[in-house]
Protein backbone atom coordinates (compact mmCIF):
# COMPACT_ATOMS: atom_id res chain seq x y z
CA UNK A 1 0.00 0.00 0.00
CA UNK A 2 0.67 3.78 -0.26
CA UNK A 3 2.85 5.41 2.60
CA UNK A 4 1.13 8.69 1.54
CA UNK A 5 -2.02 10.24 2.78
CA UNK A 6 -3.79 12.78 0.04
CA UNK A 7 -7.05 14.48 -0.31
CA UNK A 8 -9.05 12.88 -3.17
CA UNK A 9 -9.90 15.82 -5.16
CA UNK A 10 -9.29 20.01 -5.03
CA UNK A 11 -10.67 22.67 -7.04
CA UNK A 12 -8.45 25.53 -8.15
CA UNK A 13 -9.58 29.05 -10.03
CA UNK A 14 -7.42 29.54 -13.38
CA UNK A 15 -4.07 31.69 -12.87
CA UNK A 16 -4.38 30.67 -8.54
CA UNK A 17 -1.73 28.85 -6.89
CA UNK A 18 -2.76 25.53 -6.70
CA UNK A 19 -1.22 23.99 -3.57
CA UNK A 20 -1.38 20.02 -2.77
CA UNK A 21 -0.57 18.34 0.38
CA UNK A 22 0.28 14.93 1.17
CA UNK A 23 1.04 13.17 4.65
CA UNK A 24 4.10 10.84 4.59
CA UNK A 25 4.61 9.96 8.17
CA UNK A 26 6.13 6.94 8.48
CA UNK A 27 9.08 8.32 5.86
CA UNK A 28 12.54 7.00 6.08
CA UNK A 29 15.72 8.74 6.18
CA UNK A 30 16.26 7.56 2.60
CA UNK A 31 13.12 7.87 1.26
CA UNK A 32 12.79 10.75 -1.44
CA UNK A 33 9.54 12.73 -1.90
CA UNK A 34 7.83 12.17 -5.90
CA UNK A 35 5.12 14.18 -7.41
CA UNK A 36 3.74 12.84 -10.65
CA UNK A 37 0.54 13.70 -12.17
CA UNK A 38 -1.57 11.43 -14.73
CA UNK A 39 -3.91 13.85 -17.14
CA UNK A 40 -7.05 11.72 -18.02
CA UNK A 41 -5.51 8.31 -18.46
CA UNK A 42 -2.72 9.17 -20.21
CA UNK A 43 0.66 7.77 -18.53
CA UNK A 44 2.00 9.56 -15.37
CA UNK A 45 4.38 12.15 -15.97
CA UNK A 46 6.97 13.40 -13.41
CA UNK A 47 7.18 16.38 -12.02
CA UNK A 48 9.57 16.85 -9.17
CA UNK A 49 11.11 15.27 -6.72
CA UNK A 50 12.73 16.13 -3.05
CA UNK A 51 14.77 14.49 -0.11
CA UNK A 52 14.54 17.07 2.48
CA UNK A 53 15.04 20.86 0.91
CA UNK A 54 12.68 22.52 -0.93
CA UNK A 55 12.96 22.56 -4.94
CA UNK A 56 11.70 24.12 -7.68
CA UNK A 57 11.36 23.61 -11.14
CA UNK A 58 9.79 24.98 -14.50
CA UNK A 59 6.53 23.10 -13.04
CA UNK A 60 6.54 23.46 -9.62
CA UNK A 61 7.48 23.88 -6.12
CA UNK A 62 8.08 20.96 -3.65
CA UNK A 63 7.85 22.50 0.07
CA UNK A 64 8.84 19.56 2.84
CA UNK A 65 8.62 20.35 6.79
CA UNK A 66 11.62 20.13 8.78
CA UNK A 67 10.22 16.97 9.87
CA UNK A 68 9.42 15.65 6.22
CA UNK A 69 6.37 13.98 7.65
CA UNK A 70 4.50 16.03 5.22
CA UNK A 71 5.11 18.08 1.67
CA UNK A 72 2.92 20.41 -0.48
CA UNK A 73 3.48 20.72 -3.94
CA UNK A 74 3.10 24.44 -5.45
CA UNK A 75 1.84 24.95 -9.11
CA UNK A 76 1.93 28.76 -8.96
CA UNK A 77 -0.16 29.52 -11.83
CA UNK A 78 -2.88 26.87 -12.55
CA UNK A 79 -4.17 26.56 -16.07
CA UNK A 80 -6.87 24.49 -17.54
CA UNK A 81 -4.11 22.20 -18.75
CA UNK A 82 -3.00 21.51 -15.16
CA UNK A 83 -6.47 19.44 -14.66
CA UNK A 84 -5.32 16.16 -13.57
CA UNK A 85 -4.64 13.29 -11.13
CA UNK A 86 -1.62 14.03 -8.47
CA UNK A 87 0.35 11.32 -6.88
CA UNK A 88 2.64 12.11 -4.09
CA UNK A 89 4.82 8.92 -3.65
CA UNK A 90 7.72 7.82 -1.40
CA UNK A 91 10.65 6.26 -2.76
CA UNK A 92 13.57 4.67 -1.75
CA UNK A 93 17.00 5.81 -3.98
CA UNK A 94 18.27 3.11 -5.98
CA UNK A 95 14.63 1.35 -5.79
CA UNK A 96 13.02 0.91 -9.14
CA UNK A 97 9.21 0.24 -7.66
CA UNK A 98 7.01 3.13 -7.78
CA UNK A 99 3.69 2.76 -5.00
CA UNK A 100 1.23 4.86 -6.69
CA UNK A 101 -2.02 5.54 -4.64
CA UNK A 102 -5.29 7.16 -5.84
CA UNK A 103 -3.78 10.46 -5.31
CA UNK A 104 -5.83 14.05 -5.45
CA UNK A 105 -8.13 14.84 -8.29
CA UNK A 106 -6.91 18.13 -9.29
CA UNK A 107 -10.03 20.36 -11.17
CA UNK A 108 -8.93 23.93 -12.35
CA UNK A 109 -11.62 26.24 -13.17
CA UNK A 110 -12.03 29.11 -15.45
CA UNK B 1 11.74 16.26 -25.38
CA UNK B 2 12.74 12.40 -25.66
CA UNK B 3 9.62 10.45 -25.29
CA UNK B 4 9.04 6.97 -24.68
CA UNK B 5 6.60 5.37 -27.30
CA UNK B 6 3.70 2.44 -26.76
CA UNK B 7 2.57 0.58 -29.91
CA UNK B 8 -0.25 -0.17 -30.53
CA UNK B 9 -2.40 2.53 -28.88
CA UNK B 10 -5.47 0.26 -28.79
CA UNK B 11 -5.48 -3.22 -28.70
CA UNK B 12 -8.69 -5.76 -28.86
CA UNK B 13 -8.16 -9.37 -28.32
CA UNK B 14 -9.90 -12.70 -27.93
CA UNK B 15 -10.20 -14.11 -24.16
CA UNK B 16 -7.09 -16.96 -24.49
CA UNK B 17 -5.22 -15.24 -27.51
CA UNK B 18 -1.43 -14.03 -26.86
CA UNK B 19 -0.64 -10.30 -27.05
CA UNK B 20 2.40 -8.27 -27.55
CA UNK B 21 2.51 -4.79 -26.38
CA UNK B 22 5.61 -2.88 -27.65
CA UNK B 23 7.84 0.04 -26.08
CA UNK B 24 10.66 2.01 -27.55
CA UNK B 25 12.31 3.49 -24.43
CA UNK B 26 14.56 6.85 -24.63
CA UNK B 27 17.33 5.98 -26.00
CA UNK B 28 20.30 6.39 -23.50
CA UNK B 29 18.11 4.91 -20.68
CA UNK B 30 19.03 1.44 -18.48
CA UNK B 31 15.88 0.74 -16.51
CA UNK B 32 12.41 -0.63 -17.92
CA UNK B 33 9.36 -0.43 -16.31
CA UNK B 34 6.00 -1.92 -17.37
CA UNK B 35 2.85 -0.53 -15.24
CA UNK B 36 -0.71 -1.18 -16.05
CA UNK B 37 -3.87 0.59 -14.85
CA UNK B 38 -7.40 -1.26 -15.14
CA UNK B 39 -9.99 1.28 -15.30
CA UNK B 40 -10.87 3.63 -12.54
CA UNK B 41 -8.51 1.76 -10.23
CA UNK B 42 -4.39 2.87 -8.82
CA UNK B 43 -1.27 2.32 -10.97
CA UNK B 44 0.22 -0.55 -10.53
CA UNK B 45 3.60 -1.81 -10.91
CA UNK B 46 4.07 -5.18 -12.77
CA UNK B 47 8.08 -5.77 -13.78
CA UNK B 48 11.81 -3.71 -13.89
CA UNK B 49 14.24 -4.60 -16.58
CA UNK B 50 17.88 -4.03 -17.16
CA UNK B 51 20.93 -5.94 -18.32
CA UNK B 52 18.44 -8.20 -20.11
CA UNK B 53 17.43 -9.66 -17.05
CA UNK B 54 14.43 -9.01 -14.62
CA UNK B 55 15.27 -7.33 -11.46
CA UNK B 56 11.97 -6.70 -10.00
CA UNK B 57 8.70 -8.08 -10.20
CA UNK B 58 5.22 -7.83 -8.46
CA UNK B 59 3.33 -10.70 -7.65
CA UNK B 60 0.35 -9.32 -10.81
CA UNK B 61 3.48 -10.41 -13.34
CA UNK B 62 3.26 -14.42 -12.88
CA UNK B 63 3.66 -17.02 -15.63
CA UNK B 64 1.20 -15.49 -17.55
CA UNK B 65 3.56 -12.24 -18.64
CA UNK B 66 6.81 -11.93 -19.59
CA UNK B 67 9.08 -8.90 -20.75
CA UNK B 68 12.10 -8.91 -23.56
CA UNK B 69 14.43 -6.76 -25.03
CA UNK B 70 14.54 -8.17 -28.64
CA UNK B 71 16.79 -5.95 -29.75
CA UNK B 72 18.60 -2.56 -28.79
CA UNK B 73 15.70 -0.05 -29.40
CA UNK B 74 12.09 -2.66 -28.65
CA UNK B 75 11.22 -3.57 -25.28
CA UNK B 76 7.70 -5.98 -24.82
CA UNK B 77 5.49 -7.44 -22.77
CA UNK B 78 4.26 -10.89 -23.50
CA UNK B 79 0.82 -11.78 -22.59
CA UNK B 80 -0.18 -15.29 -22.36
CA UNK B 81 -3.59 -16.57 -23.15
CA UNK B 82 -5.44 -13.34 -22.28
CA UNK B 83 -8.00 -12.86 -19.41
CA UNK B 84 -11.10 -11.01 -19.13
CA UNK B 85 -9.27 -9.54 -16.08
CA UNK B 86 -6.46 -8.11 -17.58
CA UNK B 87 -8.17 -5.96 -19.41
CA UNK B 88 -6.15 -2.36 -18.96
CA UNK B 89 -4.18 0.24 -19.81
CA UNK B 90 -0.66 -0.85 -19.96
CA UNK B 91 2.24 1.59 -19.36
CA UNK B 92 5.92 1.65 -20.36
CA UNK B 93 8.27 3.50 -19.19
CA UNK B 94 12.42 3.79 -18.69
CA UNK B 95 14.76 5.68 -16.22
CA UNK B 96 18.51 6.70 -17.36
CA UNK B 97 19.87 5.07 -13.83
CA UNK B 98 18.47 3.21 -10.91
CA UNK B 99 18.72 6.61 -8.86
CA UNK B 100 16.98 9.32 -7.69
CA UNK B 101 15.66 10.55 -11.27
CA UNK B 102 12.32 10.53 -12.44
CA UNK B 103 11.10 7.79 -14.95
CA UNK B 104 9.29 8.81 -18.15
CA UNK B 105 6.42 7.32 -18.60
CA UNK B 106 4.80 6.18 -22.43
CA UNK B 107 0.83 7.28 -23.26
CA UNK B 108 0.25 3.82 -22.85
CA UNK B 109 -1.78 0.50 -24.70
CA UNK B 110 -5.00 -0.07 -23.84
CA UNK B 111 -6.00 -3.75 -24.13
CA UNK B 112 -9.57 -4.85 -24.29
CA UNK B 113 -9.94 -8.58 -23.87
CA UNK B 114 -13.34 -9.50 -25.23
Amino acid sequence: DAKTTQPPSMDCAEGRAANLPCNHSTISGNEYVYWYRQIHSQGPQYIIHGLKNNETNEMASLIITEDRKSSTLILPHATLRDTAVYYCIVRVAGYSTLTFGKGTMLLVSP
Amino acid sequence: EPEVTQTPSHQVTQMGQEVILRCVPISNHLYFYWYRQILGQKVEFLVSFYNNEISEKSEIFDDQFSVERPDGSNFTLKIRSTKLEDSAMYFCASSEALGIKGYTFGSGTRLTVV
